[in-house]
């Protein structure tokens, strides 16, 4: 089955760190990719998405890249801000059952202090 | 924008009572979801909607029940809750046109079952 995979957190930076969160994933087919991000007491919105193989997907400073190889897609920040505190989930989209589904990892809390 | 809309928000309920949440959504998106999240366990698939009169299970439909009677909107029912139905409750949408299409969620509806 589908199924995403991601590191555990809660993981705590200081301001202006750099940040990795890992995800793998297992999908039958070529699923797309989605990174959304959850801010206290709101919804999920994405943040970034990657259609297929070798994409990279980018907004506000993060990115991931869709590796086939590895079954990856790795969330990057090259220096996070304290308003980056919220919960991040990998997810991917997958036909199943003659619809497409989302499939979400567990998600990974993230604290900036300053 | 209204986006995705949830009522009502905050609910505490005791064991057996029964109620519902109302999810609209002003997108003319074709499918709709339902999730729950929970610490530790990210968001689990309760049932999904592919279309005006259609309704499927998900990954945890025990002790839900849903209608999409119309297009814009999806009701889930809790017939007689149980404090394991505490938790946070998300609807969501999309539309069904190409595959990898961005899901909209709406903000949450915090239940308590006491």
């Amino acid at each position: 089955g589908n199924s995403v995979t991601q590191m555990e957190g809660p993981v705590t930076l200081s301001e202006e760190a750099f940040l990795t969160i890992n995800c793998t994933y297992t999908a039958t087919g070529y699923p797309s990719l989605f990174w959304y991000v959850q801010y206290p007491g709101e919804g999920l919105q994405l943040l970034l998405k990657a259609t297929k193989a070798d994409d990279k997907g980018s907004n506000k400073g993060f990115e991931a890249t869709y590796r086939k190889e590895t079954t990856s897609f790795h969330l990057e920040k090259g220096s996070v801000q304290v308003s980056d505190s919220a919960v991040y989930f990998c997810a991917l989209s997958a036909w199943g059952g003659g619809s497409e589904k989302l499939v979400f990892g567990k998600g990974t809390k993230l604290t900036v202090n300053p | 924008n209204a986006g995705v809309t949830q009522t009502p928000k905050f609910r505490v309920l005791k064991t057996g009572q029964s109620m519902t949440l109302l999810c609209a959504q002003d997108m003319n998106h074709e499918y709709m979801y339902w999730y729950r999240q929970d610490p530790g366990m990210g968001l689990r698939l309760i049932h999904y909607s592919v279309g005006e009169g259609t309704t499927a299970k998900g990954e945890v439909p025990d002790g839900y029940n849903v209608s999409r009677l119309k297009k814009q909107n999806f009701l889930l029912g809790l017939e007689s809750a149980a404090p394991s139905q505490t938790s946070v409750y998300f609807c969501a949408s999309r539309p069904r046109d190409t595959s990898g299409n961005t899901i909209y969620f709406g903000e949450g509806s915090w239940l308590t079952v006491v």
